[in-house]
């Protein structure tokens, strides 16, 4: 079982609002991401962080931004919700920076409404 | 970029016998790949990694093999369960930029093991 958290797991909001999806991991890893998933889509890199101060924008274009203040949290924030950043967003960290073993959370199922 | 595809969306087997998934990519050949198990409503959970100088690996029921000519991993489970009916996602390692990799997944294969 992976010590990498994620909150809340289900949020239903209203367009304009703003959120913060949380993710946390007690492994002291060093690289967190941040990726999307649609139904039966593969899972699309979003943000990257090599370490604190370190952030990074993945391959799908985001409208979201995510801060690393600490090692074991990565927080992501969308300033204002809209129905097309419905999805699930899944968190993840890993250890060695050459195999890229990837540990995830449990993720976030976002509905905008 | 790295495209990648598993060889069907869906994929139905009897209960003991060997479910066998494929992974093909399409451009540079990757320094590892791996396999991921995902449940409905989870985050994926890793399987196996096979390095680009490796042939095989095994890990109790689950063996992958890695073919850098054709391009291909096979992910093969024996004796094969209902419980281990979810999807199974493939993934390599691309560049990113200044030295660094990240990883490229596949939309997956959902497997159902009917007893």
């Amino acid at each position: 079982e992976a010590d990498i958290y994620q909150t809340p797991r289900y949020l239903v909001i209203g367009t304009g609002k703003k959120i913060t999806l949380e993710c946390s991991q007690t492994m002291g890893h060093d690289k967190m991401y941040w990726y999307q998933q649609d139904p039966g889509m593969e899972l699309h890199l979003i943000h990257y962080s090599y370490g604190v101060n370190s952030t990074e924008k993945g391959d799908l274009s985001s409208e979201s931004t995510v801060s690393r203040i600490r090692t074991e949290h990565f927080p992501l924030t969308l300033e204002s919700a809209r129905p097309s950043h419905t999805s699930q967003y899944l968190c993840a960290s890993s250890e060695v920076r050459g195999t890229e073993k990837l540990f995830f959370g449990s993720g976030t199922q976002l509905s905008v409404l | 970029s790295q495209k990648i595809e598993q060889n069907s969306e869906a994929l139905n087997i009897q209960e003991g016998k060997t479910a066998t998934l494929t992974c093909n990519y399409t451009n540079y050949s990757p320094a590892y790949l791996q396999w991921y198990r995902q449940d409905p409503g989870r985050g994926p959970v890793f399987l196996l990694l096979i390095r680009e100088n490796e042939k095989e690996k095994r890990k109790e029921r689950l063996k992958v093999t890695f073919d850098t000519t054709l391009k291909q991993s096979l992910f093969h489970i024996t004796a094969s369960q209902p419980a281990d009916s979810a999807t199974y996602l493939c993934a390599l390692d691309e560049p990113s930029g200044a030295g660094s990799y990240q990883l490229t997944f596949g939309k997956g294969t959902k497997l159902s093991v009917i007893p």
